[in-house]
C-alpha cells in the first residue's frame, strides 16, 4: 500500500528565511506527486505537482519541489517565506494509471515568526 | 467562476443521528471524491464518483456511511447512526475528467461534531 511520511509536525521559520518541507513516500512505482496548502477555514489548494521529466517543478507562490527517486523523496521549497505562508502544508501521492485517488502525509504546519 | 462548495459548513449532531452532507462540485466535473480529515490528520480518501457511478467505495469505514451522486453533478455524503468517533472534517473534491494528472479541487469541508 502507498504511504506518505511527512516527518515534521511543527516547522517555525523566521520571515524572509529560505523553507524545506520533507515528504518522503512509499510506492511500488513512481507515483505521481503534489504538494496542497491548507489555511484555517479554507479548502486544500495544490501548489504544485510532478508527473514525469524535469524533477525540478515550480509551483505558485513561489514555491518549488524536487522530486529524487533515490530517497523516495519529494521535498518543498521556498527561497524566501512571507508571513501570508503559514498554513498547514500536506504531501500527497496517486497511482500513475488511472484515477487519481490521493494519499496524503499527516501535514506539515508552518508557523512564520517576525 | 465557482469553485467546490459544501453544505453546511458546521454540523453538530447528537450521537445516534443520522446527518447528510451536500456537496456541489464544479460543472462539467466528471470526478467527485469524498475525505475525511480528522484533527491532526491529513485527508484519508472515503469515495469516488465518475458521473453517477460510485467506482470505489473502499475508504468508507462502515456500512453506517453512504454517499450518492444520482444526475452525476451535486453529491451526498450521508452517515446515519452518528457515533463519536465520525467527528471530522469531510472535504469534497471534483475534477475536470477521469485521469490521474487531472488537478483536484476541493471544497471547504463541513466540520462535523458528534457529541
Amino acid at each position: 500500500a502507498q504511504s506518505v511520511t511527512q516527518p515534521d509536525i511543527h516547522i517555525t521559520v523566521s520571515e524572509g528565511a529560505s523553507l524545506e518541507l520533507r515528504c518522503n513516500y512509499s510506492y511500488g512505482a513512481t507515483p505521481y506527486l503534489f504538494w496542497y496548502v491548507q489555511s484555517p477555514g479554507q479548502g486544500l489548494q495544490l501548489l504544485l505537482k510532478y508527473f514525469s521529466g524535469d524533477t525540478l517543478v515550480q509551483g505558485i507562490k513561489g514555491f518549488e519541489a524536487e522530486f529524487k527517486r533515490s530517497q523516495s523523496s519529494f521535498n518543498l521549497r521556498k527561497p524566501s517565506v512571507h508571513w501570508s505562508d503559514a498554513a498547514e502544508y500536506f504531501c500527497a501521492v496517486a497511482p500513475n494509471s488511472g484515477y487519481s485517488t490521493l494519499t496524503f502525509g499527516k501535514g506539515t504546519m508552518l508557523l512564520v515568526s517576525p | 467562476g465557482a469553485g467546490v462548495s459544501q453544505s453546511p459548513r458546521y454540523k453538530v449532531a447528537k450521537r445516534g443521528q443520522d446527518v447528510a452532507l451536500r456537496c456541489d462540485p464544479i460543472s462539467g466535473h466528471v470526478s467527485l471524491f469524498w475525505y475525511q480529515q480528522a484533527l491532526g490528520q491529513g485527508p484519508e480518501f472515503l469515495t469516488y464518483f465518475q458521473n453517477e457511478a460510485q467506482l470505489d467505495k473502499s475508504g468508507l469505514p462502515s456500512d453506517r456511511f453512504f454517499a450518492e451522486r444520482p444526475e452525476g453533478s451535486v453529491s451526498t455524503l450521508k452517515i446515519q447512526r452518528t457515533q463519536q468517533e465520525d467527528s471530522a472534517v469531510y472535504l469534497c473534491a471534483s475534477s475536470l475528467a477521469r485521469s490521474s494528472t487531472d488537478t483536484q479541487y476541493f471544497g471547504p469541508g463541513t466540520r462535523l461534531t458528534v457529541l
